[in-house]
Parts: C-alpha cells; structure tokens; sequence
C-alpha cells in the first residue's frame, strides 16, 4: 500500500522566504509525527498531532515554525523567514495507534524534504 | 525527561562476524525502547522494539537487542553480519509519561566484505 508522502522532495529558498513543507500520511493513521534530521544532531522531534487531541508542540525550536492538520489526515509545517540554520531533512511519520500498541506502534517515515536555505 | 546516547558515532565490522551498536537511555519512568535503521536515500524503517515481558527481543533481518535495565542499557546486535547492514541506525526511547519519542543521533555501521 501507499506509504508516507513528502513534499516537496528538495526545497532551496532564500533566507528570510517563507517555507510549507507537506505531508501525506498513511490512511487510517490517527499519530502524526514532525521530525528534523542534520548531520551529527540525530532526529529531533518537532511536533506531534494524535486524533483530534491538542498537538504536542514542545519540541518547536521557535516561533517561527508552526504546523497544522487538516481532517485529521494531511499536514503542514510552516517555516516563517527561514534561516541558514533550518538547512536539514524534515521528517514525516505516521502511526496507527491500536489499542495493544497505543504509543508504542512502529512509525512509518516518508522520504523527508531536504531543506536548503541560502 | 527522556533522553537517549549513542556512543559510537560509526562502527566498522568484517562480514560475518557480529555486530553490536550501542544505546543507553534515561527516564523518569519506565522505558519502552526502539531500533530503526536508515538505509541511504530511503527512509527510516522499524527494527525492533522492547515494551515488556523477555529482556531479549528479535526484529527484521536477524537483528536482536537485549535490554538491560541496571545498565540502563538497550544494545543492538547480530550474530554474523553482511555488507548489505550498512547504514544508520538509530535507537529511540518512550517514556511511560510521555507520548512522543526521542530519538538518539545515529550511529553509521559500516561492514565490510
């Protein structure tokens, strides 16, 4: 079946442009997961939408980074007046949570869009 | 708060012989503990995972880890490994008391034929 779907794949803006990064997760799949991966950081969790709960953004790096999800299914992640250092792959990933597995599913990533801010 | 290191930045092993790629992770509560793997230009994929019941647990591929909790310890391993288990691999730690994971920052197998 369909996976995770990213995109753009690759996006190369100007520092100070505005950025929509999108995401398509699997059907069915009630978590969502924003991710940032650059080199030598790891994976550095962003944001995460479960349902119809209120998302859990505590991992925003600021103000300018903000990201919704319409119908419970495609999201968004907005980068306001991007700057060099937001250069990096963003991750999307979804989950299906079961009642046996609950937070515990295995996620799904998509291909991530790779971010380049000049 | 949960957190999780990987010591080794990079581990080189011979084909066919075993593999271990280090984590440890701290919480506040009890853990439930990952492995996913990152083959280059594909993306992250589920190995494993540790949630209760046997400290040693098998996932994709061959691959087991084996949780210790006084080491606070969650090691992947392989008995024999192949050219073909190159790639990044990453541990990541759940706290009971939190919903969302945190990921270690990666560590490169490279085995060589």
């Amino acid at each position: 079946g369909a996976g995770v779907s990213q995109s753009p794949s690759n996006k190369v803006t100007e520092k100070g442009k505005d950025v929509e990064l999108r995401c398509d997760p699997i059907s069915g799949h009630t978590a969502l997961y924003w991710y940032r991966q650059s080199l030598g950081q790891g994976l550095e969790f962003l944001i995460y939408f479960q349902g119809n709960s209120a998302p859990d953004k505590s991992g925003l790096p600021s103000d300018r980074f903000s990201a919704e999800r319409t119908g419970g299914s495609v999201s968004t992640l907005t980068i306001q007046r991007t700057q060099q250092e937001d250069s990096a792959v963003y991750l999307c990933a979804s989950s299906f949570r079961s009642r046996i597995d609950r937070d515990n599913s295995p996620l799904h990533f998509g291909n991530g869009t790779r971010l380049t801010v000049t | 708060a949960q957190s999780v290191a990987q010591p080794e930045d990079q581990v080189n092993v011979a084909e066919g012989n075993p593999l271990t790629v280090k984590c440890t992770y701290s919480v506040s509560g009890n853990p439930y503990l990952f492995w996913y793997v990152q083959y280059p230009n594909r993306g992250l994929q589920f190995l494993l995972k540790y949630i209760t019941g046997d400290n040693l647990v098998k996932g994709s591929y061959g691959f087991e880890a084996e949780f210790n909790k006084s080491q606070t310890s969650f090691h992947l391993k392989k008995p024999s490994a192949l050219v073909s288990d190159s790639a990044l691999y990453f541990c990541a730690v759940r706290d009971t008391l939190y919903s969302t994971l945190t990921f270690g920052k990666g560590t490169m197998l490279l085995v060589s034929p």
